[in-house]
């Protein structure tokens, strides 16, 4: 069964650096979203994309924020300058269609020391 | 914009008893109700879903109820295993014109 998939599983980084989470959605899925999950608390939605532009985003979803679909296959969550409170698990989720279920990756643990 | 509140926050029950786990929502708008389970450094997995045209809907010892009119939703275990030992975490939206907005999840914990 196709599964989304996520790189790096985990990430450490010095706040103020650059990273990127990359995910590559189930292959004819369409509909693309990140969400972030603070550890102990609920899933947060950020962002959902959808032919080459964002849908729609959360308060979350700031100017430190960029999502891209690079090639056909990778779908990539840029945050420009990390802080502590960045620290967190990234989600990434693909649906088929607008309102299908939503199917999640394993995740990238951020750590922002 | 919408808001999930899910209830309780921890649940342990003995093995073969049932568990319930209930949400409710505020938005009316919302019509689609996903269940997620999370198992320990997991992705969150789609367990259960309803949509809002149906009040119930059953999946082996699963089974997921909503009510419209009071704005609230509850996923059933019957039978519980320990394999069913997971953060569960309701979510409503309106068939994707509204992002998923999940509750705070519920630690399910069911004893040997």
């Amino acid at each position: 069964e196709p599964e989304v998939t996520q790189t790096p599983s985990h990430q450490v980084t010095q706040m103020g650096q650059e990273v990127i989470l990359r995910c590559v959605p189930i292959s004819n899925h369409l509909y693309f979203y990140w969400y972030r999950q603070i550890l102990g608390q609920k899933v947060e939605f950020l962002v959902s994309f959808y032919n080459n532009e964002i849908s729609e985003k959360s308060e979350i979803f700031d100017d430190q924020f960029s999502v891209e679909r690079p090639d056909g296959s990778n779908f990539t969550l840029k945050i420009r300058s990390t802080k502590l409170e960045d620290s967190a698990m990234y989600f990434c989720a693909s649906s088929e269609r607008r309102g299908g279920t939503q199917y999640f990756g394993p995740g990238t643990r951020l750590l922002v020391l | 914009g919408e808001n999930v509140e899910q209830h309780p926050s921890t649940l342990s029950v003995q093995e073969g008893d049932s568990a319930v786990i209930k949400c409710t929502y505020s938005d009316s708008a919302s019509n689609y109700f996903p269940w997620y389970k999370q198992e320990l450094g997991k992705r969150p997995q789609l367990i259960i879903d309803i949509r809002s045209n149906v009040g119930e809907k059953k999946d082996q010892r699963i089974a997921v109820t909503l009510n419209k009119t009071a704005k609230h939703f509850s996923l059933h275990i019957t039978e519980t295993q320990p394999e069913d030992s997971a953060v569960y975490f309701c979510a409503a939206s309106d068939s994707g014109n509204t992002p998923l907005v999940f509750g705070k999840g519920t630690r399910l914990s069911v004893i040997a």
